[in-house]
């Protein structure tokens, strides 16, 4: 399958700063890419799609300010935590979606990043 | 909106043994429904999925059904190894809405 890798892995970061996360699909371009939450024992919780060339969109609850997405090229999409709290501790994976065939469409996820504010 | 159930959140089997994981899913007009394995600490890895113009689909050990008019599909993992031990997810989505609905989860364990 295809490859979609996440940078870094893992993040300490003091409460009050940012925190950039990327989102590369390796061998496919991707037009769209995904971002995630993830609490310990729970399912997948979407936060945003990303779109390359445009604005993302947000789902219900998410604050756009605080999640910055942007999806610059067909093979990156970033989310910048901002003033990072200990609150917003947590799994952050994000997918890309690779188109298949003629209709057809599969996500791939990458390997998260586990955030840990101070 | 879509909404996808799955049973049973944990499922403990012998190696050896097969194991099953339902879902249900609410929205009728969903045609794509994948199946992703995450161990602990990673992403979710896709195993296999199932586009609606299909009832079943096979790969080695792994195996999707789907039932279109009852509305749900299921895994089926034969001769289980302990490496199969992980939480599966089962989500859908509709071709063009992009996003996927996923269900809450199921931790197998395959004790050796």
């Amino acid at each position: 399958g295809a490859v979609v890798s996440q940078h870094p892995s893992r993040v300490i970061c003091k409460s009050g700063t940012s925190v950039k996360i990327e989102c590369r699909s390796l061998d496919f371009q991707a037009t769209t890419m995904f971002w995630y939450r993830q609490f310990p024992k729970q399912s997948l919780m979407l936060m945003a799609t990303s779109n390359e060339g445009s604005k993302a969109t947000y789902e219900q609850g998410v604050e756009k300010d605080k999640f910055l997405i942007n999806h610059a090229s067909l093979t990156l999409s970033t989310l910048t935590v901002t003033s990072a709290h200990p609150e917003d501790s947590s799994f952050y994976i994000c997918s890309a979606r690779e188109m298949v065939g003629g209709n057809g469409e599969t996500q791939y996820f990458g390997p998260g990043t586990r955030l840990l504010v101070l | 909106g879509e909404n996808v159930e799955q049973h049973p959140s944990t499922l403990s089997v012998q190696e050896g043994d097969s194991a099953v994981i339902k879902c249900t899913y609410s929205d009728s007009a969903s045609n794509y429904f994948p199946w992703y394995k995450q161990e602990l600490g990673k992403g979710p890895q896709l195993i296999i999925d199932i586009r609606s113009n299909v009832g079943e689909k096979k790969d080695q050990r792994i195996a999707v059904t789907l039932n279109k008019t009852a509305k749900h599909f299921s895994l089926h993992i034969t001769e289980t190894q302990p490496e199969d031990s992980a939480v599966y997810f089962c989500a859908a989505s509709k071709t063009g809405f992009q996003k996927l609905v996923f269900g809450t989860g199921t931790r197998l364990l395959v004790s050796p």
